[in-house]
């Protein structure tokens, strides 16, 4: 079954630490995104993968770090320099369009609250 | 900068009651117009995919259409499942993983 996954669905942290938050998908997909969804607001950017051992900041990457390793993997760190990481976490992966967009496809998320 | 505003920021229909959301943008060469769905908790579900002004897409009760600025979701006779968030976003630029932005979505209710 093609698709991709999260883990774990729901994640607690303590202030200070840092949390890793898993992403990884069997679609074969080049691209890989990690966004942050807050309460009542749209999808912010927060790291992106084109291609393996290469990835680039978006827009709200201050506090966070990423890897990409493999093709299939694109694993996000909530460092403890993150000020206010409680939210939910989106992963989406895609591969390149032929000569059209790129669409993204979503995994399940991942909520992590600080305590 | 891109920018994607989407409108009414939450919409209530009763079962049967059609209606359409607004999806309004500024991009610099769009590559791409995308439509999705969230439940609550869950992942965006992609619905569309959109690139030429005039181009229009149906799934089920589900209608999008583009111009060169905006873009509707039509809903026909809706069903208290069709009670969701709708999400639009696009996507700019020639190279490929390029990112999307989001609006901020519409929460529809439908009532029984």
């Amino acid at each position: 079954d093609g698709g991709i996954t999260q883990s774990p669905k729901y994640l607690f942290r303590k202030e200070g630490q840092n949390v890793t938050l898993s992403c990884e998908q069997n679609l074969n997909h080049d691209a890989m995104y990690w966004y942050r969804q807050d309460p009542g607001q749209g999808l912010r950017l927060i790291y992106y993968s084109q291609i393996v051992n290469d990835f680039q900041k978006g827009d709200i990457a201050e506090g966070y770090s990423v890897s990409r390793e493999k093709k299939e993997s694109f694993p996000l760190t909530v460092t403890s320099a993150q000020k206010n990481p409680t939210a939910f976490y989106l992963c989406a992966s895609s591969t390149p369009g032929l000569g059209g967009p790129d669409t993204q496809y979503f995994g399940p998320g991942t909520r992590l609250t600080v305590l | 900068e891109d920018q994607v505003t989407q409108s009414p920021e939450a919409l209530r229909l009763q079962e049967g009651e059609s209606s359409s959301l607004n999806c309004s943008y500024t991009v610099s060469g769009l590559r791409g117009l995308f439509w999705y769905r969230q439940d609550p908790g869950k992942g965006p579900e992609f619905l569309f995919t959109l690139y030429s002004a005039g181009e229009e897409k149906e799934k089920e009760r589900l209608k999008a259409t583009l111009t060169k600025k905006e873009s509707f979701l039509h809903i026909t006779a809706p069903k208290p499942e069709d009670s969701a968030t709708y999400l639009c976003a696009v996507q700019a630029g020639e190279t490929s993983g390029s990112r999307l932005t989001f609006g901020e979505g519409t929460q529809l209710t439908v009532n029984p």
